[in-house]
């Protein structure tokens, strides 16, 4: 009954490579994010994505590309990896904002990511 | 821009004591505002959000939160603490680009719960 899954849970790797962080969602929300958590404990958002549709895209590499297939999944593919680039990834889920009603985000367990 | 400020990097309080964790806030418009927790490995868990409303609001795990307009605050509290309260937790601010897209979540710097025995 998990509501917002993430894969892999770690993932370590050499500089340079490319990887992907898989995330996906039951929970019939139509808006996703990726957030990166950095070794402070710093939470910012990276990309947010409503019904397939790039929304947000902060100040973020052009090595990181989202790509969402469909509603439910929001991937995050890196390429070319840095040190820089270790910090935890979370993916996160809410319904669009309707009314002015801001809905609430609800988040994976995080992907953490270590570049050797 | 739309941001939040938690100023206590930690918080340390006895079992069975009121606990309070600082936020302010700076918005341009009415703010929505967010607490979540997050335990040791694990993902951030929503505890309660103010949108509009009574200032009071109650979330999950006994948490509440005072919205305080006049001080531009969303203290977070609990008026009994538990040990396994221990945590960090993060107030946030939703930012938006004007649609009715989901919208972001700005988030203040993070405070460290430790509730002793």
């Amino acid at each position: 009954d998990t509501a917002v899954s993430q894969t892999p849970k770690y993932l370590v790797t050499q500089m340079g490579n490319d990887k992907s962080i898989k995330c996906e969602q039951n929970l019939g929300h139509d808006t996703m994010y990726w957030y990166k958590q950095d070794s402070k404990k710093f939470l910012k958002i990276m990309f947010s994505y409503n019904n397939k549709e790039l929304i947000i895209n902060e100040t973020v590499p052009n090595r990181f590309s989202p790509k969402s297939p469909d509603k439910a999944h929001l991937n995050l593919h890196i390429n070319s990896l840095e040190l820089g680039d270790s910090a935890v990834y979370f993916c996160a889920s809410s319904q669009a904002r309707q009314r002015g009603v801001q809905e609430t985000q609800y988040f994976g367990p995080g992907t953490r990511l270590l570049v050797l | 821009a739309q941001s939040v400020a938690q100023p206590e990097d930690q918080v340390n309080v006895a079992e069975g004591n009121p606990l309070t964790v600082k936020c302010t806030y700076s918005v341009s418009g009415n703010p929505y505002l967010f607490w979540y927790v997050q335990y040791p490995n694990r993902g951030l868990q929503f505890l309660l959000k103010y949108i509009t409303g009574d200032n009071l609001v109650k979330g999950s795990y006994g948490f509440e939160a005072e919205f305080n307009k006049s001080q531009t605050s969303f203290h977070l509290k609990k008026p009994s603490a538990l040990v396994s309260d221990s945590a960090l937790y993060f107030c946030a601010v939703t930012i938006g680009r004007g649609s009715n897209s989901g919208y972001a979540l700005n988030f203040g710097k993070g405070t460290s719960l430790l509730v002793t025995p």
